[in-house]
């Protein structure tokens, strides 16, 4: 069956201008995450979605980010006034359920980079 | 301090030996533990996953966990140079429902 896919794969922006970065997890799945990995880095938790609720933003970097989840299907990442920080590769996930036992499975990630 | 850490490497070890990659934890709070494999340029993939003290084992990979010694492990036996990546180990959070990742420590395999 079809994986977790991402779109789009890379993303080169102008400081400033706004970006959305796409998820679509696999079906049935009905957790679904964001990381952010900087060059060299580990992963960097952003935030979780179950269905379509996400229940702590805490640990999204700054007011310019923001996430939606449709239902148990797509979600979108929108970054705004984007910096030369934001530059990373964006990855999403996406888990049977929450419980802590379930395997995340990663999409091939969006790169991003802010010029 | 990190919440999960890991030396970054590289471990360099050759072809055929036993490459030991360690991991610590802070929160006590974690139960589940996770190792993935990432090779440069794609996105990680999972290797084991333990949430029990002790060793399990799934073919050439072992992993290890020390609750009282917030410490967990992961044994490659017979390495190969299809081996080299990073490993990230990862923590799951009960109460936040986050897993938690630590840096990664980058594995070279010698032929």
């Amino acid at each position: 069956g079809a994986g977790v896919s991402q779109s789009p794969s890379n993303k080169v922006t102008e400081k400033g201008k706004d970006v959305e970065l796409r998820c679509d997890p696999i079906s049935g799945h009905t957790a679904l995450y964001w990381y952010r990995q900087r060059l060299g880095q580990g992963l960097e938790f952003l935030i979780y979605f179950q269905g379509n609720s996400a229940p702590d933003k805490s640990g999204l970097p700054s007011d310019r980010f923001s996430a939606e989840r449709t239902g148990e299907s797509v979600s979108t990442l929108t970054i705004q006034r984007t910096q030369q920080e934001d530059s990373a590769v964006y990855l999403c996930a996406s888990s049977l359920n929450l419980a802590g036992n379930n395997e995340q499975f990663f999409g091939p990630g969006t790169r991003l980079t802010v010029l | 301090q990190k919440e999960v850490e890991q030396n970054s490497g590289p471990l360099s070890v050759p072809e055929g030996a036993i490459a030991s990659l360690n991991c610590t934890y802070s929160d006590r709070g974690s139960q589940s533990f996770f190792w993935y494999r990432q090779y440069s340029g794609k996105s990680p993939e999972l290797i084991m996953f333990i949430y029990s003290n002790g060793d399990k084992e799934d073919g050439r990979f072992t992993a290890q966990l020390n609750k009282a010694s917030q410490y967990v492990s992961l044994l490659i036996r017979d390495s190969q140079p299809s081996d080299s990546a990073t490993y990230l180990c990862a923590a799951w959070m009960d109460s936040s429902y986050k897993l938690i990742f630590g840096s990664g420590t980058r594995l070279l395999v010698r032929p």
